[in-house]
């Protein structure tokens, strides 16, 4: 497995409380990348980053922010959890200098908004 | 905008039965092709890949897939599935040069019966 990790891997918030995920990665790879997944919508984009401080939208980014202050970790802020956030969180990991972009998925982030 | 489709939803087979899994995509340009895997709780993990040459590539667990360009295709195959291969199957494109967009199929949910 590529060397990503994830944190927290299992978290219950309450509605309206900021909640911070984090992803860190030891293979200096130069993008970074927020998915969710969920049943009935599949696999999201939520943000993604293609080098420090140089992130932008995918197809899902309300309510959710990001920041890359070092290559190695970027971070997934909920600003105010709603329900509708609850879902399983991935962070990804790719380069096109190496392996022909392809990504490498951490083990994700469970979160439930109660 | 380029565009991965995967028409199989769900597909259900009985052990020992051969697997072909469809993947089409939209992109006219060149492109790198990956299928990956995800186990039941798990996440989604490198199964095989294409970059160029041999349209024929074998990946993990004795599947395959095979490029056919003038149809736009990936399709993965398995002469002889698992219970062990009941897992969701995602097709994925990354288009080559500028930002390199990497886009995910919906996914196909395989099952296995014993």
């Amino acid at each position: 497995d590529a060397g990503i990790t994830q944190s927290p891997r299992h978290k219950v918030t309450e509605t309206g409380t900021p909640v911070t995920l984090r992803c860190h990665q030891t293979e200096n790879h130069r993008y970074m990348y927020w998915y969710r997944q969920d049943p009935e919508h599949g696999l999201r984009l939520i943000h993604y980053s293609y080098g420090v401080k140089d992130t932008d939208k995918g197809e899902v980014s309300d309510g959710y922010s990001v920041s890359r202050s070092k290559t190695e970790d970027f971070l997934l802020t909920l600003e105010s959890a709603t329900s509708s956030q609850t879902s399983v969180y991935f962070c990804a990991i790719s380069d096109p200098e190496r392996a022909g972009n392809t990504i490498y998925f951490g083990e994700g982030s469970w979160l439930t908004v109660v | 905008a380029q565009s991965v489709s995967q028409h199989n939803h769900h597909v259900i087979l009985s052990e020992a039965a051969s697997l072909e899994l469809g993947c089409n995509y939209s992109y006219g340009g060149t492109v790198n092709l990956f299928w990956y895997v995800q186990y039941p709780g798990q996440h989604l993990q490198l199964l095989l890949k294409y970059f160029s040459g041999d349209p024929l590539v074998k990946g993990i667990k004795g599947f395959e897939a095979e490029f056919i360009k003038s149809k736009f295709s990936f399709n993965l195959r398995k002469p002889s599935v698992q219970w062990s291969d009941t897992a969701e199957y995602f097709c994925a494109v990354n288009e080559r040069g500028g930002y390199q967009k990497v886009t995910f199929g919906t996914g196909t949910k395989l099952q296995v019966i014993p």
